[in-house]
């Protein structure tokens, strides 16, 4: 059966500072792979997606980056955090339309505190 | 500019009654809906979805009615269960290829024992 990993489970970072987060799925090849992201108060903000090695898609624009390195890898990152980048970050992870509906699922998420 | 869209923040329902919880969309390309439930500091998890060409999709305690004239959807949840209580999600997707979702801002259903 699929997996999906992603980690640290919890960070505080202060405000100018780095961000790595990563994603892995298992039990599946080739997924589409997706970073959201719910700020307190909001819904689910689609960030960025994937639909396969080296391909990243950018849904808001903003001072995050995505890249996809292996196939079943998916990193989120930021060269300098802002206060306003606080959230709870999810990956999640899809097989298409043609094989799984429209269905994708979600990693256990990231809690970010930007001080 | 908002395409799906929960009106409701929270919804309290005494246990063993129904849930009914409301989802209303504005694009009109969309035609595959879902529902996600998220607990605190969770992922969410999949539901129940529902494809455009039906009106009604169950599945055990879950039904998602669809009425697309109204670009509406609703989750009923029967009997209400205290483990019901958690946030939940709609979700919509356009025939594009993949499953970009565009999600609403979550109902917080607490049930009352």
């Amino acid at each position: 059966s699929q997996t999906i990993h992603q980690w640290p489970a919890t960070l505080v970072q202060p405000v100018g500072s780095p961000l790595s987060l990563e994603c892995t799925v298992e039990g599946t090849s080739n997924p589409n792979l997706y970073w959201y992201r719910q700020a307190a108060g909001r819904g689910l903000q689609l960030l960025f997606y994937s639909v396969g090695i080296g391909q990243i898609s950018s849904e808001v624009p903003q001072n995050l980056s995505a890249s996809r390195p292996q196939d079943r890898q998916f990193i989120l990152s930021s060269k300098k955090l802002l206060l306003s980048d606080s959230g709870f970050y999810l990956c999640a992870w899809g097989l298409g339309r043609a094989i799984s509906g429209n269905t994708i699922y979600f990693g256990e998420g990231s809690w970010l505190t930007v001080v | 500019d908002q395409q799906v869209k929960q009106n409701s923040p929270s919804l309290s329902v005494q246990e063993g009654r129904i849930s009914i919880l409301n989802c209303d969309y504005t694009n009109s390309m969309f035609d595959y809906f879902l529902w996600y439930k998220k607990y605190p500091a969770e992922g969410p998890t999949f539901l129940i979805s529902i494809s455009s060409i039906k009106d009604k999709n169950e599945d055990g305690r879950f039904t998602v009615f669809l009425n697309k004239s109204a670009k509406h959807l609703s989750l009923h949840i029967v009997p209400s269960q205290p483990g019901d209580s958690a946030v939940y999600f709609c979700a919509a997707s356009a025939n594009f290829g993949n499953e970009k979702l565009t999600f609403g801002t979550g109902t917080r259903l607490t049930i009352i024992p």
